[in-house]
């Protein structure tokens, strides 16, 4: 069946700019996870889905980022007023159930690379 | 604090040489851990868990609880395991993998 998708794949916007990075979980994934990966670093958590609830935002760098998700179907990520430190390969992830103590496994997406100038 | 450390950024090794891929991790309760591998173009995938104590590809890897360590090995290396991995800690009760840098692994011919 199809993977995690996501969209665009690459996405190069002005300094200041508000940009929308788009994730497709695998159907019937209940958890759905954001990461950031700067050149030459690992992941970076930033929020998980549990549905369409959110219970760990801590991994969002500050308030210019947020995301949303529908359901248990599509989710968001949203940066407004970009800044160049921004610039990094956003994954998105998903998994049948919440991982802890389940032996779940996550799913990754290809990524969105994001520039910003 | 959660943290995984991969000491070496790059490791070039000849085919057919034993290859070892270290992680180590601090963390004060019983965390899970895992290897993920990311080949040429492709997304990130899931290599192996400590839980399943199974061997994917050749590679296998100890959780020593002592030295907090889950390094990755294979015995004999073959060119197709040319690629980045990452060692991952998912503490008790968490939601969250914490990941490591990562390892670039060169196979040469």
């Amino acid at each position: 069946g199809a993977g995690v998708s996501q969209s665009p794949s690459n996405k190069v916007t002005e300094k200041g700019k508000d940009v929308e990075l788009r994730c497709d979980p695998i159907s019937g994934h209940t958890a759905l996870y954001w990461y950031r990966q700067r050149l030459g670093q690992g992941l970076e958590f930033l929020i998980y889905f549990q549905g369409n609830s959110a219970p760990d935002k801590s991994g969002l760098p500050s308030d210019r980022f947020s995301a949303e998700r529908t359901g248990e179907s599509v989710s968001t990520l949203t940066i407004q007023r970009t800044q160049q430190e921004d610039s990094a390969v956003y994954l998105c992830a998903s998994s049948l159930a919440i991982l802890a103590g389940g032996g779940e496994t996550q799913y990754f997406g290809p990524g969105t690379r994001l520039l910003v100038l | 604090a959660q943290r995984v450390t991969q000491p070496e950024k790059l490791l070039s090794v000849f085919k057919g040489a034993p290859v070892e891929l270290k992680c180590n991790y601090s963390y004060s309760g019983s965390p899970e851990l895992f290897w993920y591998v990311q080949y040429s173009r492709q997304r990130l995938q899931l290599l192996l868990r400590h839980i399943s104590r199974e061997s994917i590809k050749g590679f296998t890897a100890d959780l020593n609880k002592g030295e907090t360590s889950f390094h990755l090995k294979k015995p004999f290396a073959q060119e197709e395991d040319s690629a980045m991995y990452y060692c991952a800690l998912l503490g008790e009760g968490a939601q969250k993998l914490v990941f490591g840098q990562g390892t670039r692994l060169t196979i040469n011919p």
